[in-house]
């Protein structure tokens, strides 16, 4: 069973820089896993940032930033504000129609 | 405007069964692989399901595999979770996404709860 891993908790501090990343157990992400990443807070549905490890979607502010960084994808987020405090999750894409999220890394801003 | 509208989710027993709905809107439905996606209370995302265009290719988590069924209806804009051999470890919020062709999920509906409990 293939288990994605994201940091459980991060804070970063206004105006402060963040990158949160994104693995597998056992292997590189590549960009033939297309990372994305969704923005989540409590009570809503996930709202998409990032697609294809680096490609913002529409409306997503440039201080998000998908990248490969050595053997996981990562989301950088600069100048931190209040309203980034949320859950992240990524998701990479496994072939043959298959997805697996991960854990979620809970983002607070302090 | 895009929107994916679900349905269906309630209160069922363990061994239950039920069905949920997602009502495409504001886009062609029938060009679009759709997503399910769930999450537990207080848990994080998990890929359920997904459903090709046409519905000639399907796929399921190994948690759901066997018990459930995904569809879809072009005609009718919407797509369908059978959930049978319900299990306490299903109660989530289940979503369905759209899909985009570099696989990945650029709309979501909102989400129905589905609760299983004796």
């Amino acid at each position: 069973q293939t288990v994605v891993t994201q940091e459980p908790s991060f804070s970063v501090s206004p105006g402060g820089t963040v990158t949160l990343t994104c693995g597998f157990t056992t292997g590189s992400v590549s960009s033939d896993n297309y990372p994305s990443w969704y923005q989540q807070t409590p009570g809503q549905a996930p709202r998409t940032l990032i697609h294809s490890t680096k490609i913002r979607s529409s409306g997503v502010p440039d201080r998000f930033f998908g990248s490969i960084l050595g053997n996981k994808a990562a989301l950088t987020i600069t100048g931190a504000q209040a309203d980034d405090e949320s859950d992240y999750y990524c998701v990479l894409y496994l072939g043959s129609d298959i997805w697996v999220f991960g854990g979620g890394t809970k983002l607070t801003v302090l | 405007e895009v929107q994916l509208v679900e349905s269906g989710g309630g209160l069922v027993k363990p061994g239950g069964s039920l069905r949920l709905s997602c009502g495409g809107s504001g886009f062609t439905f029938s060009s679009y692989s759709m997503n399910w996606v769930r999450q537990a209370p207080g848990k994080g995302l998990e890929w359920v399901s997904s459903i090709s265009s046409s519905s000639y290719y399907i796929s399921y988590a190994d948690s759901v595999k066997g018990r459930f069924t995904i569809s879809r209806d072009n005609a009718e804009n919407s797509l369908f979770l059978q959930m049978n051999s319900l299990r306490a470890e299903d109660t989530a919020v289940y979503y369905c996404a759209r899909v985009l062709g570099t696989y990945y999920m650029d709309v979501w509906g909102k989400g129905t709860t589905v609760t299983v409990s004796s």
